[in-house]
């Protein structure tokens, strides 16, 4: 267990539909990232935040965004959501400094659009 | 841009035997860091190693080792020992100077033989 909490674990949904995905990061931990990893892909990163502020963005589509709350709890939207949205979805935690360079995953939401 | 290679789709090594998973990056930062993680069938992501671009030893983590090679850009996992329990999907990742911007590879799949 990494310590970093996602919810739900499966979301089955509609196209054109909006969905919000939700991660808690490991106690300390201020940065989150999200990533996708779509069928038989690699993880391709989404977005970071630190301590409630963006730090980089990814290959992120503008139907999606996110925003860190000051609990540091993290939300992903997606909306207008197609086909193709279909994926794995991580979060990732990490303090940011020293031995913490490291990121601890989440267990993932796994999203499909039907 | 930034870029992780994973040549090696898929392979097979036998159990008890070692076995080595290749990595090559491509970045015009002169800090920098390189992980390799661990996905197994039930989807979770597992770290197993860093190696920081300033590190002048190889990385090592129990039966796993980090061949780091700077002036190739290669950073090749080794597993020695090979446990039928390492049969999974290895990742090889990259992060950038500011904590930010993680890039994976596209990953190996490995299967451990009985």
């Amino acid at each position: 267990d990494s310590g970093v909490t996602q919810t739900p674990k499966h979301l089955i949904t509609a196209t054109g539909q909006r969905v919000t995905l939700r991660c808690s990061p490991r106690s300390g931990d201020l940065s989150v990232y999200w990533y996708q990893q779509s069928l038989d892909q690699g993880l391709q990163f989404l977005i970071q935040y630190y301590n409630g502020e963006e730090r980089a963005k990814g290959n992120i589509l503008e139907r999606f965004s996110a925003q860190q709350f000051p609990d540091l709890h993290s939300e992903l939207n997606l909306s207008s959501l197609e086909l193709g949205d279909s994926a794995l979805y991580f979060c990732a935690s990490s303090v940011g400094s020293g031995r913490a360079y490291e990121q601890f995953f989440g267990p993932g939401t796994r999203l499909t659009v039907l | 841009a930034q870029k992780i290679t994973q040549t090696q789709p898929g392979m097979f090594v036998q159990e008890k035997e070692a076995v080595t998973l290749d990595c090559t990056y491509d970045t015009s930062d002169q800090s920098y860091g390189l992980f390799w993680y661990k996905q197994p069938s039930s989807g979770e992501m597992i770290f197993l190693i860093y190696q920081g671009s300033y590190d002048e030893q190889n990385a090592t983590e129990g039966r796993y080792s980090l061949n780091f090679q700077k002036a190739r850009k290669s950073a090749n996992l080794v597993i020695s020992a090979s446990q039928l329990g390492d049969s999974a999907m290895y990742f090889c990742a990259m992060r950038g100077p500011n904590f930010n911007k993680f890039y994976f590879g596209s990953g190996t799949k490995l299967n451990v033989k009985p």
